[in-house]
């Protein structure tokens, strides 16, 4: 099993561009979650999914979407990055059942100039 | 707001010693409280975590201590080694969500 992959690992964007990060579990896990790291505030949860077709805000959602057509996958999307949003990205899944533990991902490095 | 503040934001001890780092949350819909640890350029990975049922639970040489009324849990880290030098994440876990609400984080180094 891959686990939690992300792509791409880093990225560079100019303020305005778009892009897409692609989330992907190996897992069947039904929860899948993005959270954004910054230095000295921890991970912040920006939008969650409980589900395929469902998806929901966290605490920081504004300046991103988010689409889980498929069960495995999880993409966050930038319309218009501000530098605001240079940080770096996890992905994470767990299942209903079991022990709750989120799996996390490698994390994307994105640099908004 | 600031629903789990960690503390100390960093921690140097020698190796053997026995590094401790403290959460206090605000809310009492949680019912799950792990620990993550992060080293550089990986994602968190789960060590530990404790249920409020419980006041003390133990995993190798990582145990967390539990106080609901206080409303803080506590890692402590027993003999430590230069490879538990990383970064280390308290988190809760809310009743009906189900996502997990960080502490900011405590970089731990243990010198050899």
């Amino acid at each position: 099993n891959a686990g939690v992959t992300q792509t791409p690992k880093f990225r560079v964007l100019k303020t305005g561009q778009s892009m897409t990060l692609l989330c992907a579990q190996d897992m069947n896990h039904e929860y899948m979650y993005w959270y954004r790291q910054d230095p000295g505030m921890g991970l912040r949860l920006i939008h969650y999914s409980v589900g395929e077709g469902t998806t929901a805000k966290g605490e920081v959602p504004d300046g991103y979407n988010v689409s889980r057509l498929k069960k495995q996958n999880f993409l966050l999307g930038l319309e218009s990055a501000a530098p605001s949003q240079t940080s770096v990205y996890f992905c994470a899944s767990n299942t209903q059942q079991g022990n709750n533990e989120q799996f996390f991902g490698p994390g994307t490095r994105l640099t908004v100039l | 707001q600031q629903q789990v503040k960690q503390s100390p934001q960093s921690l140097i001890v020698q190796k053997g010693g026995i590094p401790i780092i403290n959460c206090a949350y605000e809310n009492t819909a949680f019912d799950y409280f792990p620990w993550y640890q992060q080293f550089p350029g990986k994602g968190p990975a789960l060590l530990i975590a404790i249920r409020p049922d419980v006041s003390e639970k133990k995993e190798g040489r990582f145990t967390i201590s539990f106080n609901k009324s206080a409303k803080q849990f506590s890692l402590h880290i027993m003999d430590s080694q230069p490879g538990d030098s990383a970064t280390y994440f308290c988190a809760v876990r809310d009743t009906g969500r189900r996502a997990l609400t960080f502490g900011s984080g405590t970089r731990l180094q243990v010198q050899p």
